[in-house]
């Protein structure tokens, strides 16, 4: 497609169980980024990644999170055991520079978690 | 560390006029950008503007323009002619050195709603 996609749009889980996020960045892009977006608040940085190198994990609230990109392109965040406190909305991004201030981000419409 | 303030959690604005939209940020870096993203109801982040912080002119793009005051660290949405699709959730965000050429550090949003 033409845009990054992310899947599933929606999930419900409940408390304690694992779930998958998928984001499909926008073809030759090598940055992509995550993002979770609470009610009400801004975007709060998780995790990035750059081609090849070692992803930026920087932003990840708790070792229950974890993302792979595999094969430079779809990338996958996992939520293990998860908690109330996880839901939230979670937002891929993807970019063709990787860096440089004017780096401008193209977002995929998210997928909305609700912890039950 | 970088900051993002947003003072205006919603604002209203008549079809047809303008409304400027409220940011300012702390940061020691002298080298940094500044973006403003729209969302929609729809969920995904939409690049509007950028300004680097040493160019010479306010920003424009369009019906967007960015009243950049660096002495006073503001970094103000000018949206003219306001239209009923204008409405939505209105993001600042920053890029500087301190912070990593690949993370954005967002404000908390602006709801904006265009009256008919």
């Amino acid at each position: 497609g033409a845009g990054v996609s992310q899947s599933p749009s929606n999930k419900v889980t409940e408390k304690g169980k694992d779930v998958e996020l998928r984001c499909d960045p926008i073809s030759g892009h090598t940055a992509l980024y995550w993002y979770r977006q609470s009610l009400g608040q801004g975007l709060e940085f998780l995790i990035y990644f750059q081609g090849n190198s070692a992803p930026d994990k920087s932003g990840l609230p708790s070792d229950r999170f974890s993302a792979e990109r595999t094969g430079g392109s779809v990338s996958t965040l996992t939520i293990q055991r998860t908690q109330q406190e996880d839901s939230a909305v979670y937002l891929c991004a993807s970019s063709s520079q990787g860096s440089g201030l004017n780096e401008k981000l193209f977002f995929g419409s998210g997928t909305q978690l609700s912890v039950l | 560390a970088q900051k993002i303030t947003q003072t205006q959690p919603g604002m209203f604005v008549q079809e047809k006029e303008a409304v400027t939209l409220d940011c300012t940020y702390d940061t020691s870096d002298p080298s940094y950008g500044l973006f403003w993203y729209k969302q929609p109801s729809s969920g995904e982040m939409i690049f509007l503007i950028y300004q680097g912080s040493y160019d010479q002119q306010n920003a424009t793009e369009g019906r967007y323009s960015l009243n950049f005051q660096k002495a006073r660290k503001s970094a103000n949405l000018v949206i003219s002619a306001s239209q009923l699709g204008d409405s939505a959730m209105y993001f600042c965000a920053m890029r500087g050195p301190s912070g990593s050429a690949r993370q954005l550090t967002f404000g908390s949003g602006t709801q904006l709603t265009v009256l008919p």
